[in-house]
């Protein structure tokens, strides 16, 4: 079966700490990975994607994410966190011609 | 540059209702992407138009459809609206698909509830 798990539900962190929210998928064809980001309220905002190449991928707002496919994971992470980062975060995957899935999502909060 | 604009932002319907939502991509992008968003089911993608074709699709019944027209505006049409149709529906514009190295950009949503 296809489908995308993120199993972090809810993840609490220090504002400046580092930070990686975890993404493992199952995928018939070869995957385009994405992550994306949604603050409370507001719609979907995309992070970054990865399709091929190089396996560490860098996005916005200072995040990056690595494919790992002997793991099946694409992983987020961040080296030092802000307030403003708390938010809602979504894995996705998808390709060309096929379903495209969503995780569940992780919920980001952030101690000052 | 004016971004994603979707409308209405807000609805309210009855069952066996239809509903149209629309969407205006950003000036250039010919493709719009269709998703939902409700608390039971978490975000799904509906349907990705390009040129005015329908070139992906997702696991949704018939009543849900959409088209995209000449300037690249789309819209999604729900037929006979059920209660778990209630949901957050947002559109994505990019420029050749969210497959492509180009960035989309998602709308604020038009966020539907069925009574």
């Amino acid at each position: 079966a296809q489908s995308v798990t993120q199993p972090d539900i809810h993840i609490t962190v220090s504002e400046g700490a580092s930070l990686e929210l975890r993404c493992n998928y199952s995928y018939g064809a070869t995957p385009y990975l994405f992550w994306y980001v949604q603050s409370p309220g507001q719609g979907l905002q995309l992070l970054l994607k990865y399709f091929s190449g190089d396996t560490l991928v860098q996005g916005i707002k200072g995040f990056e994410a690595e494919f790992k496919r002997s793991q099946s994971s694409f992983n987020l992470r961040k080296p030092s966190v802000h307030w403003s980062d708390a938010a809602e975060y979504f894995c996705a995957v998808g390709a060309p011609g096929n379903q495209f899935y969503f995780g569940t999502g992780t919920s980001l909060t952030v101690i000052p | 540059k004016a971004g994603v604009t979707q409308t209405p932002r807000y609805l309210i319907k009855t069952r066996g209702q239809q509903v149209t939502l629309s969407c205006s991509p950003i000036s250039g992008h010919r493709s719009v992407s269709w998703y939902q968003q409700t608390p039971g089911q978490g975000l799904q993608f509906l349907f990705e138009y390009f040129s005015e074709t329908q070139r992906n699709k997702g696991n949704f019944p018939g009543r849900f459809s959409g088209r995209q027209f000449s300037n690249s505006r789309s819209e999604m049409n729900v037929s006979t609206l059920e209660l778990g149709d209630s949901a957050l529906y947002l559109c994505a514009s990019s420029l050749e698909g969210p497959y492509s190295n180009q960035p989309q950009h998602f709308g604020d949503g038009t966020r539907l509830s069925i009574l």
